[in-house]
């Protein structure tokens, strides 16, 4: 069975600090890699996904993530946040196979202070 | 395109009630996905359709919840007779296939009192 960990529960940071979000997942196979964020009180949005090739991703609003397949990783970065950039943060992964499903991980909440 | 839709968006019922929440998925996509978001627990998905037909309901909590997909654009997840552990946020989400990008709903609100 496939897990997600994001270890990082509680993250608070000045604007223009950079930011990085940890995430590491376990499964044997292929994955496909995802990170979502969630605004206070709204849905989840996509913000980028990793399928296969480069393994730098980049997402929106300046967000990139880096898929290292030796370490299970998926982390997610940004060099300069914003005070909007404050939400919850999930990383999710599926791995190939008939029986698998999106796992999320537990998700990390970001609070930019001015 | 509206995105995934969902009604309603709030919903406060007393315990023993029925409880109906409704999904439109994106035109197009063959998947469809219902998911509850607690403080405790997360994010969980309850039940998974393809093509209309369910695949995995193996994270639907117990007998008292049922989901449906009469067709390619519409599903319905009820709960019969609700209870308050019930309270959480549901989010329905679609997508093109299990392993491509999944488009959530705005999620209801369900409070069972």
């Amino acid at each position: 069975a496939q897990s997600v960990s994001q270890h990082n529960h509680h993250v608070i940071l000045s604007e223009a600090a950079s930011l990085e979000l940890g995430c590491n997942y376990s499964y044997g196979g292929t994955v496909n890699l995802f990170w979502y964020v969630q605004y206070p009180g709204q849905h989840l949005q996509l913000l980028l996904k990793y399928f296969s090739g480069d393994p730098l991703v980049k997402g929106i609003k300046g967000f990139e993530a880096e898929f290292i397949k030796s370490k299970f990783s998926f982390n997610l970065r940004k060099p300069s946040v914003q005070w909007s950039d404050t939400a919850e943060y999930f990383c999710a992964v599926i791995g190939y196979g008939t029986a698998s499903k999106l796992t999320f991980g537990t998700g990390t909440r970001l609070q930019v202070t001015l | 395109d509206a995105g995934v839709i969902q009604s309603p968006r709030h919903e406060v019922t007393e315990m023993g009630q029925e409880v109906t929440l409704r999904c439109k998925p994106i035109s197009g996509h063959n998947s469809l996905f219902w998911y509850r978001q607690t403080m405790m627990r997360g994010l969980e998905l309850l039940i998974y359709f393809n093509n209309n037909v369910p695949i995995d309901d193996s994270g639907m909590p117990e007998d008292r919840f049922s989901a449906k997909m009469p067709n390619a654009s519409f599903s319905t997840l009820k709960i019969q007779p609700s209870e308050p552990r019930d309270s959480a946020v549901y989010f329905c989400a679609s997508g093109r296939g299990q392993g491509d990008t999944q488009y959530f709903g705005p999620g209801t609100r369900l409070t069972v009192l």
